[in-house]
């Protein structure tokens, strides 16, 4: 069956470093990989999206690969602020129903 | 900035009872989307809506469930008759244009609904 892992464990960091999130898939061939943001209580935020034919794309501080041969993606944040701290959420579609499968998450804590 | 919305932000319910959930997604977008999260677990699809009709549901998505976009601008999910187990936070989220390439959902704020 599809599966999407995420780092379960909590990823603490000092402020001004850069943060690194993976997310593994197996028994899947998304089309294109979403990256979330999600504060306790919320709603997930859209933050990027990279299709299988791409292999990284940046917005500001963030940067995400994706290499479909490892079925990887890592979720990078340079510059790492204290507000960045929230639970990062990695989602897969391949459907053409917009359907996205959802990772568990992984919470980051930047330390002032 | 648009957004979606949800009502109620918490709904409280008794087993056997049908709750209705309500969302209004953002105005120009055509494709709808509901998702829940348990507490302490990960977001899972229920079901997705275009054209004014379901384009996929979940196994989750059982004859319990339902959806319906009533007028222009509501959307709703309901549930004929909750279950402990459905007990969880509700997400509705829109998106302007599906395709391979762009699928951005915009998701709301969430309904907290409690089954006892």
């Amino acid at each position: 069956s599809q599966k999407i892992e995420q780092n379960s464990e909590a990823l603490n960091i000092q402020e001004g470093k850069t943060a690194t999130l993976t997310c593994n898939y197996t028994n899947y061939s998304p089309a294109y990989l979403q990256w979330y943001r999600q504060d306790p209580g919320r709603g997930p935020v859209f933050l990027l999206l990279i299709r299988e034919n791409e292999k990284e794309k940046r917005k500001e501080r963030l940067k995400v690969t994706f290499d479909t041969t490892l079925k990887q993606s890592l979720f990078h944040i340079t510059a790492s602020q204290p507000a960045d701290s929230a639970t990062y959420l990695c989602a897969l579609g391949s459907s053409n129903t917009g359907k996205l499968i959802f990772g568990q998450g992984t919470t980051l804590q930047v330390k002032p | 900035e648009p957004e979606v919305t949800q009502t109620p932000s918490h709904q409280v319910t008794q087993m056997g009872q049908e709750v209705i959930l309500r969302c209004v997604p953002i105005s120009n977008h055509l494709y709808f989307y509901w998702y829940r999260q348990i507490l302490g677990q990960k977001v899972e699809f229920l079901v997705s809506f275009y054209n004014n009709e379901i384009s996929e549901k979940s196994e989750i998505f059982d004859d319990q469930f339902s959806v319906e976009r009533p007028d222009g601008s509501n959307f709703t999910l309901k549930i004929r008759s909750t279950k402990l187990e459905d007990s969880a936070m509700y997400f509705c989220a829109s998106s302007f244009f599906y395709s391979l390439h762009d699928n951005e959902q915009f998701f709301g704020p969430g309904t907290r609904l409690t089954v006892l």
